[in-house]
């Protein structure tokens, strides 16, 4: 079975710009989330999905938002770039319950120059 | 409030060496599941084990092996005879099935291994 893709897996963006980073999840898993990683922080849940609904949402302004389509693919959407957000960002999905293991992809390297 | 704890930031060993990750974590369940993961210098973090919390047995698997001990809220993660190739940041992660903010999943800070030749 294929793993969690993620694309781009690097992206070099000007502040006040938009991105768009798109996943898909491993084939037959429901549920996606999404995660902000950076060397201050660590590890942030931004949000996650399941058949197309956000159940789940971290705490981050409203810049940074989502969505699920019908084959469990999604993407995520920050707008008006800041240098912050400069971060790996990682992707993982489950079968479908909130305790289900969560399998990762490769991530995308943001960096907002 | 849910949490994990991973006390130590960073740890230097020689290859060969054994190595102990420790996990500590507070959870207001009575089931829950831990995990750990391995992220190498590529980014990807990697699954590497899920144990329920009614499961105390501890887990071997090759070089690797876990010790769950629920009366001191800890998850344990053992390498014998470590190689350069374990060099990674090792995050242990709790399950939250309310999720909320925090997500489903409650990763501790991450400990840095480092393997020397």
């Amino acid at each position: 079975k294929a793993g969690v893709t993620q694309t781009p897996r690097y992206l070099i963006k000007t502040r006040g710009q938009q991105v768009t980073l798109s996943c898909s999840p491993i084939s037959g898993h429901r549920s996606v989330s999404w995660y902000q990683q950076t060397p201050g922080q660590g590890l942030q849940f931004l949000f996650e999905y399941f058949s197309e609904t956000q159940r789940n949402k971290g705490n981050f302004p409203g810049r940074f938002s989502g969505r699920q389509f019908s084959n469990s693919r999604s993407e995520m959407n920050v707008s008006t770039l800041e240098l912050g957000d400069s971060a790996l960002y990682l992707c993982a999905s489950s079968l479908q319950e909130r305790t289900d293991t969560q399998y990762f992809g490769p991530g995308t390297r943001l960096t907002v120059l | 409030a849910q949490k994990v704890t991973q006390a130590q930031t960073e740890i230097s060993v020689v290859e060969k060496e054994d190595v102990t990750l420790d996990c500590v974590y507070e959870t207001r369940d009575t089931t829950y599941y831990l995990f750990w993961y391995k992220q190498p210098p590529s980014g990807e973090l990697v699954f590497l084990i899920r144990r329920n919390s009614f499961d105390e047995q501890n887990e071997i698997s090759g070089r690797y092996s876990w010790n769950f001990q629920k009366s001191t809220s800890s998850f344990n993660f053992t390498i014998t005879a470590s190689q350069v190739v374990d060099s990674a940041v090792y995050f242990c992660a709790l399950s939250d099935p309310y999720g909320g903010s925090q997500g489903n999943l409650i990763f501790g800070k991450g400990t840095k291994l480092s393997v020397k030749p």
